[in-house]
């Protein structure tokens, strides 16, 4: 079955610290992973999109990760700032199906 | 500014009534999609489109029917068999479906029965 699983489900950090969000997934064939930002009542936002050759992508303080071998993801963010609370969602891409992770929530306290 | 634009923001739905949500494009993307979002789940795919006069059952296709006259846009409309229609509607778009393209998402429209 395809799924795509994140973890932790939600998260509270301290303004300026490091955090890592995971994914999982079992989708098959596969042929991109993305993250996404979506804040609260607003349609979500591309981060990253990764593909099977590639294993790492950042953009500003966002890192992504992939390990094609154990279809893990990460991403992480450095010197957090009060807007990065908000949901991160890992996106599986397959041949062709999009399959979307739960979310994590993120909220980054002063 | 190019961008997706869904309209309105809220809806509010009386009992055994159809509503229609309104979702447009001036990006000249071919490929446009309906998802819904509940509270804890990942985006389930309702319909989607990969070219002007043709559409695509999703996951949850049940108790939502779409159009795809003009390739801006994609308007999806929740009818009275769909018994729990109460979510947040994302629509999106992609230059092609099926590729490594980014997808655009609209800000939502959140519906909810009255």
């Amino acid at each position: 079955k395809n799924q795509v699983e994140q973890s932790p489900q939600s998260l509270i950090i301290l303004e300026g610290k490091n955090c890592t969000l995971q994914c999982n997934y079992t989708v098959s064939p596969f042929s991109n992973l993305r993250w996404y930002k979506q804040d609260t009542g607003r349609g979500p936002v591309s981060l990253t999109i990764m593909t099977f050759s590639e294993n790492t992508k950042s953009n500003g303080r966002y890192t992504a990760t992939l390990d094609a071998d154990t279809k893990q993801s990460s991403l992480h963010i450095t010197a957090s700032q009060l807007s990065d609370s908000a949901s991160y969602i890992c996106v599986v891409g397959g041949y062709d199906k999009v399959i979307f992770g739960p979310g994590t929530s993120l909220s980054v306290i002063p | 500014d190019g961008g997706i634009t869904q309209s309105p923001k809220y809806l509010f739905r009386k009992e055994g009534q159809n509503v229609t949500l309104s979702c447009e494009q001036n990006l000249n993307h071919d490929a446009m999609y309906w998802y819904r979002q509940d509270p804890g789940q990942g985006l389930r795919l309702i319909y989607y489109s990969q070219i002007v006069n043709d559409f695509q059952k999703g996951d949850i296709a049940e108790g939502y029917s779409v159009s795809r006259e003009k390739k801006e846009s994609f308007p999806l409309t929740v009818t009275s068999a769909q018994k729990n229609p109460t979510a947040f509607y994302l629509c999106a778009s992609m230059g092609r479906a099926a590729t490594n393209e980014k997808l655009f998402f609209g800000s939502g429209t959140q519906l909810s029965v009255l």
